[in-house]
């Protein structure tokens, strides 16, 4: 079993929707969770961070952990096209030297 | 944005040749990262840096070298290129443990 695994795509929605982006996670070790946004033939750009479980609303976009269910979750309401990118999760623990372990991502598109 | 520069940007080899991929950062971050990312793999990590001459090995290291002689500098060689080296190599960094990564835009490698 990976460690974090994501749903594979590609997810094409209608301009206005609320799209759902989720991760799950094997290691109860981690604590910190990040959502990056990746447009074509770009390098992943920070999206969102939290750290441990709970809610985090940044605009349009809502991160959520479970940490209970070692799940996460990333909302876009009224999605627009320029959200057409490709989405992955990481994640990471404490200590020294860590490494972030990223989902394979999902390629999001948004139909005008 | 986060003063990453990968060189070069693209970059075309035959198989066989030594190829060095070039990763300096303005930010005086201690941590470094050099990931590969293909279709259906997602981000993999290479190879990391936890500081000047300290760096470890990521997942798929196999056939790849670093060495970091400044802080500023992080470099990754290809030994020997084969085709199956042929990827988008991205960069990361961060300032301290458990933060979040910022990424450079990626060196596109073909080796023929």
């Amino acid at each position: 079993q990976k460690e974090v695994e994501q749903d594979p795509g590609p997810l094409s929605v209608p301009e206005g929707a609320i799209v759902s982006l989720n991760c799950t996670y094997s290691n109860s070790a981690f604590q910190y969770f990040m959502w990056y946004r990746q447009y074509s033939r770009k390098g992943p750009e920070l999206l969102m961070y939290t750290y441990s479980s709970g809610n985090k609303e940044d605009g349009r976009f809502t991160a959520q952990v479970d940490k209970s269910s070692k799940y996460i979750s990333l909302f876009i309401r009224d999605s627009q096209p320029s959200d057409s990118a490709t989405y992955l999760c990481a994640m990471d623990r404490p200590g020294a030297n860590s490494k972030l372990t990223f989902g394979k991502g999902i390629t999001l598109s948004v139909r005008p | 944005d986060a003063g990453i520069t990968q060189s070069p940007r693209h970059k075309v080899t035959e198989t066989g040749t030594p190829v060095t991929l070039r990763c300096h950062q303005t930010e005086n971050h201690r941590y470094m990262y050099w990931y590969r990312q293909d279709p259906g793999h997602g981000l993999r990590l290479i190879h990391y840096s936890y500081g000047v001459k300290d760096t470890d090995k990521g997942e798929v290291s196999d056939g790849y070298s670093v060495s970091r002689s400044k802080t500023e500098d992080f470099l990754l060689t290809l030994e020997s290129a084969t085709s199956s080296q042929t990827s988008v190599y991205f960069c990361a960094i961060r300032g301290g443990m458990n933060t979040e990564a910022f990424f450079g835009q990626g060196t596109r490698l073909t080796v023929v």
